[in-house]
C-alpha cells in the first residue's frame, strides 16, 4: 500500500498569514492526489483533486502543487473560514490511502 | 442540491452486524462510482469498500475483506454496506461518498456520516 506522510501534524497561524502543507507518497502517485477539508463536526470537503485542480467554488486563495511523490497545498492570505483540518489523499490505485491529517489553528 | 444521506448507525456488539444505508438525490446516481470511507475516533480516514456504477465490480482494503459488502440499488438511488464480524477496531464514522466523474479516485461529495460503536 502507498503511505500518505503529511507535515506539520498541527500548525498555530493568524489570520491574513500564508501557510503550505506538504504531503509525501510513499511511491510516485504520478499527481493523482486530492486535498480535503474538514471543519470541526462537518464532513471532510474537496479542494483540489490531480493535484493542481481547484474542485467547484474552491477560493483562489487555495492552491496545489507537486509530482512524483511530493505534494503541496498552499492557502495565501488566511481566512477565520479556513481554519480546521486538512488531508491528502492520493488514487493511484487501490487502496486509496489518506494522510494522517493537519490541523489548523488559530494563533 | 446534490446529497448523501447515510443512515442505519449504532450501538452493536462484538461480533454483530449492522447494515448502513446512503440515499442519494441531486445527480444521476447510476452513471458515478461510490463508495464508504470511514474516520476512526484518531480521525484517521479509511477507504473500506468502492464500487463501480452498475453494481458489478467492488473493491475492498484486507481490514475488511469476508466482513463488509457493498451494494447499491440504482433504481432507488440508494448505497449500502453490510457489516458483519463487527471488531472495535470498525468503531468509527461512516461517510458515503461519491467518486470524481469518470471513475477517478477522489470524493467529490459526501454525506453527513453515520456513527458505528462496537462494544463488547
Amino acid at each position: 500500500d502507498i503511505q500518505m506522510t503529511q507535515s506539520p501534524a498541527s500548525l498555530s497561524v493568524s489570520v491574513g498569514e500564508t501557510v503550505t502543507i506538504t504531503c509525501r507518497a510513499s511511491e510516485n502517485i504520478y499527481s493523482n492526489l486530492a486535498w480535503y477539508q474538514q471543519k470541526q463536526g462537518k464532513s471532510p470537503q474537496l479542494l483540489v483533486y490531480a493535484a493542481t485542480n481547484l474542485a467547484d467554488g474552491v477560493p483562489s486563495r487555495f492552491s496545489g502543487s507537486g509530482s512524483g511523490t511530493q505534494y503541496s497545498l498552499k492557502i495565501n492570505s488566511l481566512q477565520s473560514e479556513d481554519f480546521g483540518s486538512y488531508y491528502c489523499q492520493h488514487f493511484w490505485g487501490t487502496p486509496y490511502t489518506f494522510g494522517g491529517g493537519t490541523k489548523l489553528e488559530i494563533k | 442540491d446534490v446529497k448523501l444521506v447515510e443512515s442505519g448507525g449504532g450501538l452493536v456488539k462484538l461480533g454483530g452486524s449492522l447494515k448502513l444505508s446512503c440515499a442519494a438525490s441531486g445527480f444521476t446516481f447510476s452513471s458515478y462510482y461510490m463508495s464508504w470511507v470511514r474516520q476512526t475516533p484518531e480521525k484517521r480516514l479509511e477507504l473500506v469498500a468502492a464500487i463501480n456504477s452498475n453494481g458489478g465490480s467492488t473493491y475492498y482494503p484486507d481490514t475488511v475483506k469476508g466482513r463488509f459488502t457493498i451494494s447499491r440499488d440504482n433504481a432507488k438511488n440508494t448505497l449500502y454496506l453490510q457489516m458483519s464480524s463487527l471488531k472495535s477496531e470498525d468503531t468509527a464514522l461512516y461517510y458515503c461518498a461519491r467518486q470524481g466523474y469518470g471513475n477517478y479516485g477522489y470524493f467529490d461529495v459526501w454525506g453527513a456520516g453515520t456513527t458505528v460503536t462496537v462494544s463488547s
